[in-house]
């Protein structure tokens, strides 16, 4: 069965419109979860380490204020892309890291946002 | 710094024939990890396979077969009798321990009937 959630899987919504992404961690306690993105025939690129009970850390280029991330719990983390425009238009999904697991990180089924 | 590169930006297959998948990458970690992903058209990213840096075992799993060499730093990829169901895009990552995944730029597989 999963083992992480990932909702919703697809959002159509219009341009100046926030959306909110949850991932869920089914059977493991995740003091960290990670978000990618992936445009179109493009390869995954991470966006931020999500990081329980602080702040998130960003990768180089991402805006903070942009993709709001808030980690809770230990089983859930949440992406809010706010006031998206067509060009956040993309792939996302994230990942929860396992220790002990011969497949390290469990990837939610992702979320595909068009923004028209 | 890590990378991952597959040059094989798509290939395209009759049906039965074979194909190898081609990764190379880079890491100064001398512990890492080596990953395949499929991903079909529906998105979602489908684990094959993962190798450790200590581990240079080839390994095979029904139609699928991996050929880790540290040498070259390369970690391909064969499908035996590709299938029309084998078509997606398929990523090679690497990481070292519980670090995110850097994924190569995935090569398409299109086989067809």
């Amino acid at each position: 069965g999963a083992v992480v959630s990932q909702h919703p899987s697809r959002v159509i919504c219009k341009s100046g419109t926030s959306v909110k992404i949850e991932c869920r961690s089914l059977d493991f306690q995740a003091t960290t979860m990670f978000w990618y993105r992936q445009f179109p025939k493009k390869s995954l690129m991470l966006m931020a380490t999500s990081n329980e009970g602080s702040k998130a850390t960003y990768e180089q280029g991402v805006e903070k204020d942009k993709f709001l991330i808030n980690h809770a719990s230990l089983t859930l983390s949440t992406l809010t892309v706010t006031s998206a425009h067509p060009e956040d238009s993309s792939f996302y999904i994230c990942s929860v890291p396992v220790v002990g697991s011969n497949q390290p990180q469990h990837f939610g089924d992702g979320t595909r946002l068009s923004i028209l | 710094a890590q990378k991952v590169t597959q040059a094989q930006t798509e290939i395209s297959v009759v049906e039965k024939e074979d194909v190898t998948l081609d990764c190379v990458y880079e890491t100064r970690d001398t512990t890492y990890y080596l990953f395949w992903y499929k991903q079909p058209p529906s998105g979602e990213l489908v684990f094959l396979i993962r190798r450790n840096s200590f581990d240079e075992q080839n390994e095979i799993s029904g139609r699928y077969s991996w050929n880790f060499q540290k040498s070259t730093s390369s970690f391909n990829f064969t499908i035996t009798a590709s299938q029309v169901v084998d078509s997606a895009v398929y990523f090679c990552a690497l990481n070292h321990r519980n670090t995110p995944l850097v994924f190569g730029k995935g090569t398409r597989l299109s086989v067809i009937a």
